[in-house]
């Protein structure tokens, strides 16, 4: 099993560029987020997804929309790219909103010039 | 604002050695507790998760709860130079549908051959 997918690795943008961060697993979760993770801050979810057909809002979601494309799949995007938005993003899953641990994607190494 | 709070190290122990990391919290109605391991430049793995009080075993890593002290920690037993890692503590802050995973900062662990 593959678990959390996140394409790409790897990516460096110009300001002002958009992209969207693809998230996708194949555990049959209901629940989906979207977290960054900067040095000295920890991780910080941007947004989550409950279940399908829902999304919403987490700590810093500026900057961001998302799309719960189906079940397994949930994506990130970045209108228009900032300095600050340079960072690692991770998608994570869990079998539901409740108290069930997350798991993780191996993240994307966001630079934005 | 509700809280996770860890040391941040680095913590350094001798090979073989316990070490001990400790996390506490601000939300005295929490649920559900969870250690994560992740290597440099990696992504963070789940490691144990708790929900009662008391303590849970699962091999070298042991779990211990205290929901009136409103702290967890996780103890390594005979360390391995392998253990070297960031391990955040994460906390559902909120039950039911007040679900909101809250991650600390992360102790960086150095175990010396």
């Amino acid at each position: 099993n593959a678990g959390v997918t996140q394409t790409p690795k790897f990516q460096v943008l110009k300001t002002g560029q958009s992209m969207t961060l693809q998230c996708a697993q194949d555990m049959n979760h209901n629940s989906m987020y979207w977290y960054r993770q900067d040095p000295g801050m920890g991780l910080r979810l941007i947004y989550y997804s409950a279940s399908e057909g829902t999304t919403d809002k987490g700590e810093v979601p500026n900057g961001y929309n998302v799309s719960r494309l189906n079940k397994r799949e949930f994506s990130l995007r970045l209108e228009s790219a900032a300095p600050s938005q340079t960072s690692v993003y991770f998608c994570a899953s869990s079998v539901d909103y409740s108290n069930q641990p997350q798991h993780f994607g191996d993240g994307t190494r966001l630079s934005i010039l | 604002q509700k809280e996770v709070e860890q040391n941040s190290g680095p913590l350094s122990v001798p090979e073989g050695a316990i070490a001990s990391l400790n996390c506490t919290y601000s939300d005295r109605g929490s649920q559900s507790f969870f250690w994560y391991r992740q290597y440099s430049g990696k992504s963070p793995e789940l490691i144990m998760s708790i929900y009662s009080n008391g303590d849970k075993e699962d091999g070298r890593f042991t779990a211990q709860l205290n929901k009136a002290s409103q702290y967890v920690s996780l103890l390594i037993r005979d360390s391995q130079p392998s253990d070297s890692a960031t391990y955040l503590c994460a906390v559902n802050m909120g039950g039911g549908s007040n679900y909101k995973l809250t991650f600390g900062k992360g102790t960086l662990l150095t175990v010396n051959p």
